[in-house]
């Protein structure tokens, strides 16, 4: 159980462009979402956290307007990068949290989506 | 503002050798998580520890936290070459938003035959 999804793995897009990258929950409905961001070498950094029906909450130096979140349901949530620009290429993972399993609050996550912007 | 540190962030042993790896934190913890993560992949969920004294064990790997003194070990015994990969902790605060985690630098670990 709690298994998350991320779509797609891997994505390649021109500068200026915009992508969006789906996370969903597959068996278990999740009441917060988180998506970070992993550059090579580095560790994870949150970017925003986001309740199923509320606006995200964005940490702060993530520009909301470039990093737009939806959280339309309890299994899915959707990070959309408007705008593309080469210094956004990144690994981006989301996870997600609820009342999965034993244990509350804890984060299950995803298998990542590589981001690259030419 | 939480921290989270993690010793040594690069680790290079042979096999068969023993090593801990160390993640202290700023302030006081609910719980406390070590993931680990292959190159090109995402996180993998190792332990979870939630009180002073929890001892976690699963393999080759243990896990300890002591809350007093704001510090967990990821212990490694007998080490093979399947370990080499990068290990986290992970810190949720006593206050949670959403049960909102602070990661450790991470620390690359590479097992030598």
């Amino acid at each position: 159980g709690a298994v998350v999804s991320q779509h797609p793995s891997r994505v390649i897009c021109k500068s200026g462009t915009s992508v969006k990258i789906e996370c969903r929950s597959l068996d278990f409905q999740a009441t917060t979402m988180f998506w970070y961001r992993q550059f090579p070498k580095q560790s994870l950094m949150l970017m925003a956290t986001s309740n199923e029906g509320s606006k995200a909450t964005y940490e702060q130096g993530v520009e909301k307007d470039k990093f737009l979140i939806n959280h339309a349901s309890l299994t899915l949530s959707t990070l959309t990068v408007t705008s593309a620009h080469p210094e956004d290429s990144s690994f981006y993972i989301c996870s997600a949290s609820g009342l999965a399993g034993s244990l509350t609050d804890t984060q299950y996550f995803g298998p990542g989506t590589r981001l690259t912007v030419l | 503002e939480l921290k989270v540190e993690q010793n040594p962030l690069f680790l290079s042993m042979q096999e068969g050798k023993n090593y801990t790896i160390y993640c202290n934190y700023s302030t006081t913890s609910d719980r406390l998580y070590w993931y680990r993560q292959d190159p090109g992949k995402s996180l993998e969920s190792l332990f979870v520890l939630l009180s002073n004294g929890a001892v976690k064990q699963e393999g080759r790997l243990m896990a300890s936290l002591d809350t007093k003194a704001r510090l967990s070990t990821l212990h490694i015994t007998a080490a093979v070459h399947d370990l080499s990969a990068t290990y986290f902790c992970a810190v949720a605060p006593r206050v949670t938003s959403g049960s909102r985690l602070t990661f450790g630098e991470g620390t690359q670990l590479t097992v030598n035959p």
